[in-house]
């Protein structure tokens, strides 16, 4: 039984960064993409990137290189998502993602259970 | 960047109704369609996937057509279950792009 259990909520100050967390039990780490989904306050989602843990490799929208670095950990099968220069505009909830296989573009069959991130001075 | 327009942004109709949504991207995704069911405060639950496949386990009232660059999602008895917020999604190519989501409501 695949789980994603993502890191709890966060009260940030304007500026600083933040970093969350996303542990995967039930399959082989490595052999599944993760993605991780924003969805600010009554609006819809967006994807803002991948990262294939077997291959080491990220991909990252467009709007959001240089704001994310997304990383994992294969001891702990963690995916991270770290969001710097926090602004007001980053209050949202962040889910992580995962299919079916090796690749990002493939349907999310399973959802971490999402980390609402607060920017607030 | 693949943009997805999906419509209407929001409805209502009664149990029992059929309900149809769409979906239109701004290319050609050969079928790398999916749709997502969202409940308040809750992560999105794939439905449809490859534009009409059933995700096991999810009622056959579930449906999805189309191809090209015209996608439809169909519930065909709506139930009280059902409120929700509806998601299309390609991933036909990166950046994956959502649709901006129908709200569905009981009248």
């Amino acid at each position: 039984q695949v789980q994603l259990v993502q890191s709890g909520a966060e009260v940030k100050k304007p500026g600083s960064s933040v970093t969350v967390s996303c542990k995967a039990s039930g399959g082989t780490f490595s052999s599944y993409a993760i993605n991780w989904v924003r969805q600010a306050p009554g609006q819809g989602l967006e994807w803002m990137g991948g990262l294939i843990p077997a291959f080491r490799t990220a991909r990252y929208a467009q709007k959001y290189q240089g704001k994310i670095t997304i990383s994992a950990d294969h001891v702990t099968s963690t995916a991270y998502i770290e969001l710097k220069s926090l602004r007001s505009e980053d209050t949202a909830v962040y889910y992580c993602a995962r299919g079916g296989n090796v690749d990002m573009a493939t349907p999310f069959t399973h959802w971490g259970q999402g980390t609402p991130i607060i920017v607030s001075s | 960047d693949i943009q997805m327009t999906q419509s209407p942004s929001s409805l209502s109709a009664s149990v029992g109704d059929r309900v149809t949504i769409t979906c239109q991207a701004s290319q050609d995704i050969s079928n790398y369609l999916n749709w997502y069911q969202q409940k308040p405060g809750k992560a999105p639950e794939l439905l449809i996937y490859d534009s009409s496949k059933l995700e096991t386990g999810v009622p056959s009232r579930f449906s999805g057509s189309g191809s090209g660059p015209d996608y439809t999602f169909t519930i065909s008895s709506l139930q009280p279950e059902d409120i929700a917020t509806y998601y299309c999604q390609q991933y036909d190519k990166l950046p994956l792009t959502f649709g901006g989501g129908t709200r569905v409501e009981i009248k």
